[in-house]
């Protein structure tokens, strides 16, 4: 267990509708990243938030947006949704820089399905 | 821009020999970090060892080393005594500064007892 939190597990939606994915990262990580798996692009990483301010962008679509909040829990939120969505996507938290930085722990994954 | 790259999509090893699993990567970086990543059947992703670009030793955990070569950009995973909990999914990916990271395409691993 990497002490990565993510629900729910598994996702079923149709096409055009909007879901929340939900992360809660390591206790005393500040730091979240997400990340797309799907079979045609691989693992992609879509953003990362540090401390409740956003720190850096990967290849998200505008349909996509996040947040980290004062807990320092991340919800991914996707809407619009088409069939291409349907992936795992995953979240990962780092700790402090200077304490083991850049190793990310993952969580299980959140698997998404558009119909 | 970054890039890794996994040349092997698949690989077999019998029981209790050893495999090699291989890396390369691209970047005008000086200071970066490298990984292996394993993702069994259950999809979760777990660390299976890490480098420091710095650090001119290859690091090694247990069964699991790697071979470090930086002027080539090389980063080969080495498996020894295999076992049939080491079949997975094999990712190396590349992190730097931006503390993002960049997989590559993934290696699977096959176990033949």
């Amino acid at each position: 267990d990497s002490g990565v939190t993510q629900t729910p597990k598994h996702l079923i939606t149709a096409t055009g509708q909007r879901v929340t994915l939900r992360c809660s990262p390591r206790s005393g990580d500040l730091s979240v990243y997400w990340y797309q798996q799907s079979l045609d692009q691989g693992l992609q990483f879509l953003i990362q938030y540090y401390n409740g301010e956003e720190r850096a962008k990967g290849n998200i679509l505008e349909r996509f947006s996040a947040q980290q909040f004062p807990d320092l829990h991340s919800e991914l939120n996707l809407s619009s949704l088409e069939l291409g969505d349907s992936a795992l996507y995953f979240c990962a938290s780092s700790p402090l820089p200077g304490q083991g930085a850049n190793i990310q722990y993952f969580g299980a994954g959140t698997r998404l399905s558009v119909l | 821009a970054q890039t890794v790259t996994q040349s092997q999509p698949e690989m077999s090893v019998q029981e209790a020999e050893t495999v090699t699993l291989s890396c390369t990567y691209d970047t005008s970086e000086s200071d970066y970090y490298l990984f292996w990543y394993k993702q069994p059947p259950s999809r979760q992703m777990i660390l299976v060892i890490r480098q420091e670009a710095y650090k001119q030793q290859n690091a090694t955990e247990n069964r699991f080393s790697v071979n470090f070569q930086k002027a080539a950009k090389s980063f080969s995973l080495k498996i020894s005594d295999s076992q049939l909990g080491d079949a997975a999914m094999y990712f190396c990916a590349y992190g730097d500064s931006s503390y993002k990271l960049i997989f590559g395409s993934g290696t699977r691993l096959l176990v033949r007892p």
